[in-house]
């Protein structure tokens, strides 16, 4: 079973307008992390924002939110007022295993988002 | 500019060899760990050193290594290299172990060609 899923292969965005990048996550942990990174056409990878399991808000960082929800197991990724630039993929991952003591590190296939003006 | 360097940029090479790359972190950050991207397998967690010491393992084969010297650049050593080995070879380097919150620093990547 995928531990990591991002159902939207790909989405259009008009510029300044929100988009809500999807993830839903599979895990037996009860301490786990999860990031948003994106990847823009260049191939760097860029860390953008980080929700841990026990975190009782959903974290901010500027433009982008991370809207966690526990009990369905999701941590969407919301852009707002979307800018040319924020055409990229987009991954979410998964840092789980703080139980076991054997951290590992899952990523979902990703969503490529496109700006549209 | 996240600060992680990695060399070289680019690589190609035949089937069957060897090939190792490198990676200097951000100044500060003890932790580094090796990530692989390929269009079939996407990006794969491969293995993660801290303070030279493995810290966790992920999709490693077997015909991969890596270590992390006491300056705390990092090698991946990877051997009987194959077609499907081919892909973006990112590192990343993060403050400490990665327990909690932690931002990973991604370099800029090896992209690497098996002929």
């Amino acid at each position: 079973a995928q531990k990591i899923t991002q159902t939207q292969p790909g989405m259009f965005v008009q510029e300044k307008e929100a988009v809500t990048l999807d993830c839903t996550y599979d895990t037996s942990d009860p301490s786990y992390g999860l990031f948003w990174y994106k990847q823009p056409s260049s191939g760097e990878m860029i860390f953008l924002i980080y929700q841990g399991s026990y975190d009782q808000q959903n974290a901010t960082e500027g433009r982008y939110s991370l809207n966690f929800q526990k009990a369905r197991k999701s941590a969407n990724l919301v852009i707002s007022a979307s800018q040319l630039g924020d055409s990229a993929m987009y991954f979410c991952a998964m840092r789980e295993g703080r139980q076991s003591g054997t951290y590992k590190y899952i990523f979902g296939t990703g969503t490529r988002l496109k700006v549209l003006a | 500019d996240s600060g992680v360097t990695q060399t070289p940029k680019h690589l190609i090479t035949a089937t069957g060899q060897r090939v190792t790359l490198r990676c200097s972190p951000r100044s500060g950050d003890l932790s580094v760990y090796w990530y692989q991207q390929s269009l079939d397998q996407g990006l794969q967690f491969l293995i993660q050193y801290y303070n030279g010491e493995e810290r966790a393992k992920g999709n490693i084969l077997e015909r991969f290594s890596a270590q992390q010297f006491p300056d705390l650049h990092s090698e991946l050593n990877l051997s009987s290299l194959e077609l499907g080995d081919s892909a973006l070879y990112f590192c990343a380097s993060s403050v400490t172990a990665g327990i909690f919150q932690e931002t990973q620093y991604f370099g800029p990547g090896t992209r690497l060609l098996v002929l």
